[in-house]
């Protein structure tokens, strides 16, 4: 069946560092791929989408293409904020009749100043 | 627009009760989904409903069980609740690529 693969967290960086969090997913037909962003006590927010191969979603300074070579939509900042602590949700749905979304286990980003 | 609103925010059920959860779902989508979130299994597909009806369903107990009004509000209940029923419950609503979220029901159970 369909499934998505975060790589383990937390990921523990300096504020203005890189930040790469690896998403592997396996799916028939041809997905659409998300990255979901939850904080503290909250649900679960979209951070950005790509519906087909070689898109690029973007948003607050995230970025994440669609690669189905490598079936990976790895997520992708230049500098990190103390504001970006929060846990990171690879998704993916088939969007053929439902909008029912398969998530990875999360990443929890931890940012320091 | 209002966003997706879930009610109660936070509950305490004994094993063996039954609960049930609320979800209205954003202006003008008939979509609504439901996830159980725990810290061992992570975010997990309830089920769907689309214009009242149950469009798909999660691998979960028959104990779990759901359903949608005409307005698009979604319920869902649990009965014969068990300790690992103890969970954050949350609701979705969108249309098409964009699922919007709720912040969610915390369930726990003693």
């Amino acid at each position: 069946g369909n499934s998505v693969t975060q790589m383990e967290g937390p990921v523990t960086l300096s504020e203005e560092a890189f930040l790469t969090i690896n998403c592997t997913y396996t799916a028939t037909g041809y997905p659409s791929l998300f990255w979901y962003v939850q904080y503290p006590g909250e649900g679960l927010q979209l951070l950005l989408k790509a519906t087909k191969a070689d898109d690029k979603g973007s948003n607050k300074g995230f970025e994440a293409t669609y690669r189905k070579e490598t079936t990976s939509f790895h997520l992708e900042k230049g500098s990190v904020q103390v504001s970006d602590s929060a846990v990171y949700f690879c998704a993916l749905s088939e969007m053929i009749n439902t909008d029912k979304l398969i998530f990875g286990t999360g990443t929890r980003l931890q940012v320091f100043p | 627009k209002a966003g997706v609103t879930q009610t109660p925010r936070y509950l305490i059920k004994t094993r063996g009760q039954q609960v049930t959860l609320s979800c209205s779902p954003i202006s003008g989508h008939r979509s609504v989904s439901w996830y159980q979130q725990t810290p061992g299994q992570g975010l997990q597909f309830l089920f769907e409903y689309f214009s009242e009806t149950q469009r798909n369903k999660g691998n979960f107990p028959g104990r779990f069980s759901g359903r949608q009004f005409s307005n698009s509000r979604s319920e869902m209940n649990v009965s014969t609740l068990e300790l690992g029923d103890s969970a954050l419950y949350l609701c979705a609503s969108g249309e098409g690529y964009e699922q919007y979220f709720g912040p969610g029901t915390r369930l726990t159970v003693t």
